[in-house]
């Protein structure tokens, strides 16, 4: 069985940092491409982040480009991201997800979230 | 980057009707188009994939159709646990783009 477990999230001020991890399990990890998704309260969702199967390749929406750094570590099976100067409207939580397959498929399997709150 | 206009945003219907609700794209995305379910509180579950495809395990009440800029969710035979908001999402190109949701609610 596919497992995505978050972890990481908490109240951060407005300009500080925070890492987010995800503890992939069910699969063979460094076979998939792997996403962050986020939904801000009440919120559609959005997505954040991509990282190809080696680590080599990675992509991002403007909104979160050269604040935002995705990475995995395929020998623990773990998901990384690195936010920083974080904002007010990065408040979300933030999703985990599995992509289907190759980079450009939809996300076949999702994570229960981890909450992310920017605020002074 | 492509745009996703996904409507109605709210759709009330009783159980056992069917519903639909559309998405289009802001320029072909050649089927590259996925459905997902969020119950309250929940993560985004799949439904389809490639517009039409059905993930192993929906029920077959729910299917997708469409192509090019237009595409459709069904959900037929309405049950109270379909209770949830709907979201469609291209794979084009990047940036990977969702439609707005649907919030689905039973008479």
């Amino acid at each position: 069985e596919v497992q995505l477990v978050e972890s990481g999230g908490g109240l951060v001020q407005p300009g500080r940092s925070l890492k987010l991890s995800c503890a992939a399990s069910g699969f063979t990890f460094s076979n998939y491409y792997m996403a962050w998704v986020r939904q801000a309260p009440k919120k559609g969702l959005e997505w954040v982040a991509t990282i190809s199967t080696s680590g080599s390749r990675t992509y991002y929406p403007d909104s979160v480009k050269g604040r935002f750094t995705i990475s995995r570590d395929n020998a623990k099976s773990s998901l990384y991201l690195q936010m920083n100067s974080l904002k007010s409207e990065d408040t979300a939580t933030y999703y985990c997800a599995r992509h289907f397959t190759v980079v450009l498929t939809w996300f076949a399997y999702w994570g229960q979230g981890t909450l992310v709150t920017v605020s002074s | 980057d492509i745009q996703m206009t996904q409507s109605p945003s709210f759709l009330s219907a009783s159980l056992g009707n069917s519903i639909t609700i559309t998405c289009h794209a802001s320029q072909n995305i050649k089927g590259w188009l996925a459905w997902y379910q969020q119950k309250s509180g929940n993560a985004p579950e799949l439904l389809i994939y490639k517009a039409s495809s059905l993930q192993s395990g929906v029920p077959s009440r729910f299917s997708g159709s469409g192509s090019g800029t237009d595409y459709i969710l069904t959900i037929s035979n309405l049950q109270p646990e379909d209770i949830a908001t709907y979201y469609c999402q291209h794979y084009q190109s990047f940036p990977l783009t969702f439609g707005s949701g649907t919030k689905l609610e039973i008479k």
